[in-house]
């Protein structure tokens, strides 16, 4: 079984700070992807990266994905309030790309 | 503009009842999905079609729980009978390029189910 672990599991900060969340597997993944999710809502697709090291920037946001496509990073410049939400790795297996393989979460709090 | 539909949004129900969720994919799309989430597991994936067809279904509970889809436009997920354990929000999600690295998954709002 493939697991994703991500880390902090939370994080509260203040607005204009920057952050980085971590992705992390034993396990090589076809593809990596990044979702937020807000209460009462299903989760939406930031990002997908692809091939080992490629790294994709979305605004304030920056997803790299590891040379060996184990792991993920996000990194977010300047927090601001909408900002704020559960944000979710999620890694497309080798052995099946039908599939997606959620990691553990990581809810995301920027203060005024 | 297009997105997935999933009613109820919310279900309490007790321990025993039947419990049926359903779920209207984005037209077109030929690959639906059935997860769980909870505090505890966090985003699970319970069952699969393509092309209306099951795939998977190994991260359903056999003996309880049911997934179909009648026709392109309506997916359903039956609990019989439901448990407590039961409890958590039930999403769908809906592609068009599974079987891909781009594997894009439109999910719906989710439907929360609470078993008394």
């Amino acid at each position: 079984t493939q697991l994703l672990e991500q880390s902090p599991q939370f994080l509260s900060i203040q607005e204009g700070e920057n952050l980085t969340v971590y992705c992390n597997s034993s396990s090589v993944f076809s593809s990596l992807q990044w979702y937020r999710q807000e209460p009462g809502e299903g989760p939406v697709l930031l990002v997908t990266v692809v091939t080992g090291g490629e790294v994709k920037k979305l605004k304030r946001l920056t997803f790299q994905f590891g040379d060996a496509r184990k792991d993920s990073s996000l990194h977010i410049t300047a927090a601001q309030t909408g900002d704020t939400g559960l944000y979710l790795c999620a890694g497309i297996p080798t052995y099946n790309t039908d599939k997606l393989i959620f990691g553990t979460g990581t809810r995301l709090q920027v203060f005024p | 503009d297009a997105r997935v539909t999933q009613t109820p949004r919310d279900k309490v129900t007790e321990m025993g009842q039947e419990v049926t969720m359903r779920c209207q994919p984005i037209l077109g799309h030929n690959t639906v999905f059935w997860y769980r989430q909870t505090m505890m597991q966090g985003l699970e994936l319970l069952a699969y079609f393509r092309n209306r067809a099951p795939l998977d279904d190994s991260g359903m509970p056999k003996d309880r729980f049911s997934a179909e889809m009648p026709d392109a436009t309506l997916a359903t997920l039956k609990i019989q009978p439901s448990e407590p354990r039961d409890s958590a929000v039930y999403f769908c999600a809906s592609g068009s390029l599974a079987g891909s690295s781009y594997n894009e998954q439109f999910f719906g709002p989710g439907t929360r189910l609470t078993v008394l």
